[in-house]
């Protein structure tokens, strides 16, 4: 079945330094791919999304690209800030099909450090 | 515009009993989706409502059940609570789930807590 498969965290990091975080996917159509960002004690924010090979979803300085040839949806900021420490998940969406759930990944624990 | 939003924050409950959860969509949306997210099991879909109707089900006991309002509200119950049904129950929406890459709003979910 559709898996999505996330870098293990937690990720430290110094603060305006370049972040990263790895995800793949497997998929048998063709889902739209998402970042969700959960802080403490709040539930989940849509941080980005695409749709289709080649978009690139982009907010707030977050960018991750849409690439089927490598399956991979990796999400990337150029300079962190300590208000960015959350836990962030990637997640897939079958749009082709009728199921219409959301499959996370394990999601990946940032700290940012002052 | 209104979130998505979920009562009661937090609810505390002992084996066996039952507990309602209750999710109001953002104005606009027809669909809502309930997950769970339990500590080491992650993100888990449990129930999707689409104009008043189950559509999909994820892999859960029949003891998790739900309905949707015509206000399209929607009410998680789940019975004969069991230790392992601790987590955060979060409600999501979209403006509709059908064949749909629109994506899933989510609220700040409701702890649910067994003694």
């Amino acid at each position: 079945g559709d898996s999505v498969t996330q870098m293990e965290g937690p990720v430290t990091l110094s603060e305006e330094a370049f972040l990263t975080i790895n995800c793949t996917y497997t998929a048998t159509g063709y889902p739209s791919l998402f970042w969700y960002v959960q802080y403490p004690g709040e539930g989940l924010q849509l941080l980005l999304k695409a749709t289709k090979a080649d978009d690139k979803g982009s907010n707030k300085g977050f960018e991750a690209t849409y690439r089927k040839e490598t399956t991979s949806f990796h999400l990337e900021k150029g300079s962190v800030q300590v208000s960015d420490s959350a836990v962030y998940f990637c997640a897939l969406s079958d749009r082709g099909g009728a199921t219409n759930k959301l499959i996370f990944g394990t999601g990946t624990l940032l700290a940012v450090q002052p | 515009e209104a979130g998505v939003t979920q009562s009661p924050t937090h609810l505390i409950k002992t084996r066996g009993q039952q507990a309602t959860l209750r999710c109001s969509p953002i104005s606009g949306h027809t669909s809502v989706y309930w997950y769970q997210q339990a500590l080491g099991l992650g993100l888990q879909f449990l129930l999707w409502y689409d104009e008043g109707e189950e559509r999909n089900r994820g892999n859960f006991p029949p003891r998790f059940s739900g309905r949707q309002f015509p206000n399209y509200s929607s009410e998680l119950n789940v019975n004969a609570l069991e230790l392992e049904d601790s987590a955060l129950y979060l409600c999501a929406s979209s403006q509709t789930g059908h064949y749909s890459n629109q994506p899933q709003h989510f609220g700040d979910g409701t702890r649910l807590s067994i003694l």
